[in-house]
């Protein structure tokens, strides 16, 4: 299986920060890595695919870049509705797994 | 639009059967729906993937569970069940079905999850 490590598990902001979070898979996955939200009680929602691709109302500060092993979400200005936790997937192949979760918090 | 909604216990006695369905509408499985697949998250824990039906009722599986799982499809009731025999208090966790349409695995629309206590 393809091991997904994010990095940091949780971090502190405010609103109007800058945020980036990493995620490292354990081999080459090429550009079959997502990104997903999700708040507390709620079910994940698709943030980003093929590492830069936003779905449909996404707001363009989140944005994602990478390849092959090493892929980084950026959030540009962090606003009220983005503290969440965010994970990492990759559909290079089955089993498809996700990283362990990155939460931001209220700083 | 496209909705998606799991059914089902919300406890299971440890050695059980654990039997999930998946509701959905507004796709079909075909060759634009690529397909349905159940992710589960104990709480306060992370994300895992359990299995996956393809719209040609391909199917695959976590090498993990995948002696205990099974996924089939009822396509005249636009349905995904989820089968998980012998559970253990450790399968406690919201179970979710998801559909991929962009593309493989990538799960662009999800269910609300579904709750499932294993305890005696």
């Amino acid at each position: 299986d393809i091991q997904m490590t994010q990095s940091p598990s949780s971090l502190s902001a405010s609103v109007g920060d800058r945020v980036t979070i990493t995620c490292r898979a354990s081999q080459s996955i090429s550009n079959y890595l997502n990104w997903y939200q999700q708040k507390p009680g709620k079910a994940p929602k698709l943030l980003i695919y093929s590492v830069s691709t936003l779905p449909s109302g996404v707001p363009s500060r989140f944005s994602g870049s990478g390849s092959g092993t090493d892929f980084t979400l950026t959030i540009t200005s962090l606003q009220p509705e983005d503290f969440a936790t965010y994970y990492c997937q990759h559909n290079y192949n089955t089993p498809s797994t996700f990283g362990q979760g990155t939460k931001v918090e209220v700083k | 639009q496209i909705t998606l909604k799991e059914s089902g216990p919300t406890l299971v006695k440890p050695t059980q059967t654990l039997t999930l369905t998946c509701t959905f509408s507004g796709f079909s499985l075909s060759p634009s729906g690529l397909g349905v697949g159940w992710i589960r998250q104990p709480p306060g824990k992370a994300l895992e993937w359990l299995a996956f039906i393809f719209w040609d009722d391909d199917r695959r599986y976590s090498p993990s569970l995948k002696s205990r799982l099974s996924i089939t499809r009822v396509s005249s009731r636009n349905q995904v069940v989820l089968t998980m025999t012998n559970v253990d208090p450790v399968d406690t966790a919201t179970y979710y079905c998801a559909h991929s349409q962009l593309e493989l695995f990538l799960f662009d629309s999800w269910g609300q999850g579904a709750l499932v206590t294993v305890s005696s």
